[in-house]
């Protein structure tokens, strides 16, 4: 079975800060799929990166980046030099196919909250 | 193309009633997923369809709950006799046709509260 941990449920830091969401997951699957998603009050989760299992290269998008390490089945995620307008939920999650079906097992999610 | 809406974005019931909720995908994309949010958790999948064949359900989908997708475009939930335990945030997703393991859509979602 697959399954997505985040170990973290809420992270509060101050402006300007640096964090990294954690991410661990299992799979059986020698093919899969990571995705970032972040969750605003509005409720609507917006992708944030899709990795696949064979790309181990780290991505840096603006202040965000993330750190794909196979051998310890993690996927986290950096956000530099953090700004309010980042507090949301984080949500990690992990994508194989089963019965041709792309569906997402999703990890708890973390709060992050950004205070001025 | 505004992205996949879902109505209402709200709804209170009480306890025994049924409920339906919709979900219009982006045009064109004919892989559509319902994940039911409940409060301080992730989403967890629901059902799928790839057109208007639903493909999937999870044992999560109790025979209280029922999808459709008809004509390949716009879906349904229905949940009947509503029960508290069925309070949550139920989304929709949907994909492009033809390009696997890319991102999913998400829509804003409903927010059930069963009274």
């Amino acid at each position: 079975a697959q399954k997505v941990t985040q170990a973290q449920t809420e992270i509060s830091v101050v402006e300007k800060e640096d964090v990294t969401l954690d991410c661990v997951y299992e799979t059986r699957d020698t093919t899969y799929y990571l995705f970032w998603y972040k969750q605003p009050p509005s409720g609507e989760l917006v992708f944030l990166i899709r990795r696949n299992s064979f790309d181990e290269q780290n991505e840096i998008s603006g202040r965000y980046s993330w750190n794909f390490q196979k051998s310890t089945s993690s996927f986290n995620f950096t956000i530099t030099a953090s700004q309010v307008v980042d507090s949301a939920v984080y949500f990690c999650a992990l994508s194989g196919l089963i019965q041709g079906a792309q569906k997402l097992v999703f990890g708890q999610g973390t709060r992050l909250t950004i205070n001025p | 193309d505004t992205g996949v809406s879902q109505n209402p974005r709200h709804k209170i019931t009480k306890r025994g009633q049924n409920v339906t909720f919709r979900c219009d995908p982006i045009s064109e994309h004919n892989r559509l997923y319902w994940y039911r949010q409940t409060l301080g958790q992730g989403p967890e999948f629901l059902t799928y369809f790839q057109n208007e064949a639903q493909l999937e359900k999870s044992r999560l989908l109790s025979d209280r709950f029922s999808a459709e997708r008809p004509k390949g475009s716009f879906s349904t939930l229905e949940i009947q006799r509503t029960e508290q335990g069925d309070s949550a945030m139920y989304l929709c997703a949907s994909i492009p046709k033809w390009i696997m393991n890319t991102e999913a859509f998400f829509g804003q979602g409903t927010r059930l509260t069963v009274v």
